[in-house]
């Protein structure tokens, strides 16, 4: 997989306000999947984008793939407090993967 | 069904010494990988089982690592000599392994490896 960069490293929110974390690369990705990784867990997975420009919703969550498959996003609208823990976008290349380092997110109810 | 299985959760042992991390894969999953995961990072890739071969080992950090799949389902990780900085969470996925780049990767909970 290629380098991917994420930023914020760390958000602190309200419950109930949105969150954005952002996912860069210097080079077109074949491939974005975002995983999400609990306090004291192991990543789960949450969605794979795959097309230019592609935009894929999952109730408040909402992923998109840039046009130039550079970079990706993950906004969560009203965001409740079982949102938290380290949302990782990951780019795997025949079977490497490679994870950005994450955004961690933390709700104060 | 069953998930990934690791074992032991957390392993202690001294520099110097030798470790064997195990990883139960979910049943009919040919591929299998090995991460490492330190404080605050994200998981970094080490090994890559497609069936009892490695794939990729691109990422085994130095030759103290090695890591085995002899029946092309459960796998060992071996890491020899232990250093403190081989401190961390060893975590192991596998998925399908009909398309390796865009399968979905199923992880275990781990294996904490503690160096002292």
């Amino acid at each position: 997989g290629q380098q991917v960069m994420q930023i914020p490293q760390y958000q602190h929110v309200q419950e109930g306000e949105d969150f954005t974390t952002y996912c860069n690369s210097s080079t077109t990705l074949s491939n974005i999947q975002w995983y999400k990784q609990r306090p004291g867990g192991h990543p789960v997975f949450l969605i794979q984008l795959v097309k230019s420009g592609e935009v894929k919703k999952q109730k408040r969550l909402t992923f998109q793939f840039g046009e130039a498959k550079k970079n990706s996003s993950l906004h969560i609208t009203a965001t409740q407090t079982t949102d938290v823990g380290t949302y990782f976008c990951v780019n795997t290349n025949a079977g490497k993967s490679t994870f950005g380092d994450g955004t961690t997110l933390t709700v104060k109810p | 069904g069953a998930g990934v299985s690791q074992t032991p959760s957390n392993k202690v042992t001294e520099k110097g010494k030798y470790v064997e991390l195990r990883c139960d894969p979910i049943s009919g999953h040919t591929a299998l990988y090995w991460y490492r995961q330190s404080l605050g990072q994200g998981p970094e890739f080490l090994i890559y089982f497609q069936g009892t071969g490695a794939a990729d080992d691109s990422g085994l950090p130095n030759d103290r690592f090695f890591a085995v799949r002899p029946e092309g389902s459960v796998s060992t990780l071996k890491i020899q000599r232990t250093e403190r900085g081989d401190s961390a969470v060893y975590l192991c996925a596998s998925s399908p392994g009909t398309h390796p780049s865009t399968d979905t990767q199923y992880f275990g909970p781990g294996t904490r490896l503690t160096v002292l």
